[in-house]
């Protein structure tokens, strides 16, 4: 499968507590995207990467959360300190943007958190 | 200050007849759309798009509606199978990211 992964999928944390999560684009892909998903609610923007570049955060990206993309391959974030307002679906998402028009980005499973 | 709103979070209906979800924008500068359907537990995954220089843009079932004049988006399912019930988000591309409607439920009964 060559599709966006994310690890893990599931991830139940103690208020205060740190976490972190992987996610693995499609190989080709030079752009790689953060959002958020809660109940009810369409995706919400965090920030995304053009190759390693981190070139855009959202304001709900407060700064206890951290997003890395080391060697413009896969991508970290890291919430320090987590309250429970932050359980949420996180979904990694990754394109290729070229010279060309738009194009639609491709979407992970996502990892479901949980802070309790 | 909802850019894309889903006015209607659910919608049912029969097996074989039309689903038609919309979705209503406010920005008159967005120049692509896209459709994408979510399952339970899993991510949206892309389902059809247009450019603003279209009115209709058309895939199997699946037809997507710009009317710009209203800056309104719709997706039309003909005909509606039980596999297409799912949540369907409108999105617009922003130029550097995708901002999404709330979505709407759709349920395709047998």
């Amino acid at each position: 499968d060559t599709g966006v992964s994310q690890d893990p999928r599931h991830k139940i944390t103690k208020r205060g507590q740190n976490v972190t999560f992987r996610c693995d684009p499609i190989s080709e892909h030079n752009r790689l995207y953060w959002y958020r998903q809660t109940l009810g609610q369409g995706p919400e923007f965090l920030t995304y990467f053009q190759n390693e570049a981190q070139l855009e955060k959202s304001r709900l990206l407060s700064d206890r959360f951290s997003a890395e993309r080391p060697k413009g391959s896969f991508s970290t974030l890291e919430i320090q300190r987590t309250e429970q307002g932050d359980s949420a679906m996180y979904l990694c998402a990754s394109s290729l943007v070229g010279t060309s028009a738009n194009t639609e980005a491709f979407f992970g499973q996502g990892t479901r958190l949980t802070v309790v | 200050d909802q850019q894309v709103k889903q006015n209607s979070p659910s919608l049912s209906v029969q097996e074989g007849r039309i689903s038609i979800l919309n979705c209503d924008y406010t920005n008159s500068m967005f120049d692509y759309f896209l459709w994408y359907k979510k399952y339970p537990a899993e991510g949206p995954t892309f389902l059809i798009s247009i450019s603003s220089i279209k009115d209709k843009n058309e895939d199997g079932r699946f037809t997507v509606f710009l009317n710009k004049s209203a800056k309104h988006l719709s997706l039309h399912i003909v005909p509606s199978q039980p596999g297409d019930s799912a949540v369907y988000f409108c999105a617009f591309d922003a130029g550097n990211m995708l901002t999404f409607g709330g979505g709407t439920r759709l349920m395709v009964k047998p």
